[in-house]
């Protein structure tokens, strides 16, 4: 069974940058799979953020405006997403999943505050 | 960007009815359309993938159908656990976008 868990910072700085990560365990990050970063305000909907194959490829929501950058670590099994020039409209619960298109495994997710 | 509209926003249900939500896409999306259910302080789970196509683990009672631009989940005879937010998810190449998400409370 695969299972997805995120790590990073639960608290970010307005204007810096939030970096997590996603650790993958019971499936190659190698696979054919894409793995993907959604989110979720507080009290709101889901928002798909983008994803990536392990070859590099990548696809992102229009929406982030080119904040965001998806990255992948064979080596250590995970994936990692990074955004730039946070605000407190990036507050949010972070999921990452395991994507043979639809979003078939999550994690948990983590909650991330943006605030000085 | 593909927009999904779910409706309604809420519907009210009595446990063992049936409900039935609706997603509509502002483009066809073929078949490539799933569904999540979300209860409170959990992650989103897989119910319906490929439009109908029942995820591993999901009940019998969930079902799905549609193509192209209009889709439905429906829900027969409502369990207690089922009482929760439900997400459409398209995924065409390149790209996904989520409906805004239709809650079923008890009535």
């Amino acid at each position: 069974q695969v299972q997805l868990q995120e790590s990073g910072p639960g608290l970010v700085r307005p204007s810096g940058t939030l970096s997590l990560t996603c650790g993958v365990s019971g499936e190659s990050i190698s696979s054919s799979n894409w793995w993907s970063w959604v989110r979720q305000p507080p009290g709101k909907g889901l928002e798909w953020i983008g994803e990536i194959y392990h070859i590099g490829n990548t696809n992102y929501s229009p929406s982030l405006k080119g904040r965001a950058t998806i990255s992948v670590d064979k080596s250590k099994n995970q994936f990692s997403l990074e955004l730039r020039y946070v605000t407190a409209a990036d507050t949010a619960v972070y999921y990452c999943a395991r994507s043979p298109g639809f979003l078939a495994d999550w994690g948990r997710g983590t909650l991330v505050t943006v605030s000085s | 960007e593909i927009v999904l509209t779910q409706s309604p926003a809420t519907l009210s249900v009595s446990p063992g009815e049936s409900a039935t939500l609706s997603c509509r896409a502002s483009q066809s999306v073929g078949n490539n359309l799933a569904w999540y259910v979300q209860r409170p302080g959990q992650a989103p789970r897989l119910l319906i993938y490929g439009a109908s196509g029942r995820a591993i683990g999901s009940p019998a009672r969930f079902s799905g159908s549609g193509s192209g631009t209009d889709f439905t989940l429906t829900i027969s005879g409502l369990q207690s656990e089922d009482f929760a937010v439900y997400y459409c998810h398209q995924y065409t190449n390149g790209g996904g976008t989520f409906g805004q998400g239709t809650k079923v409370d008890i009535k």
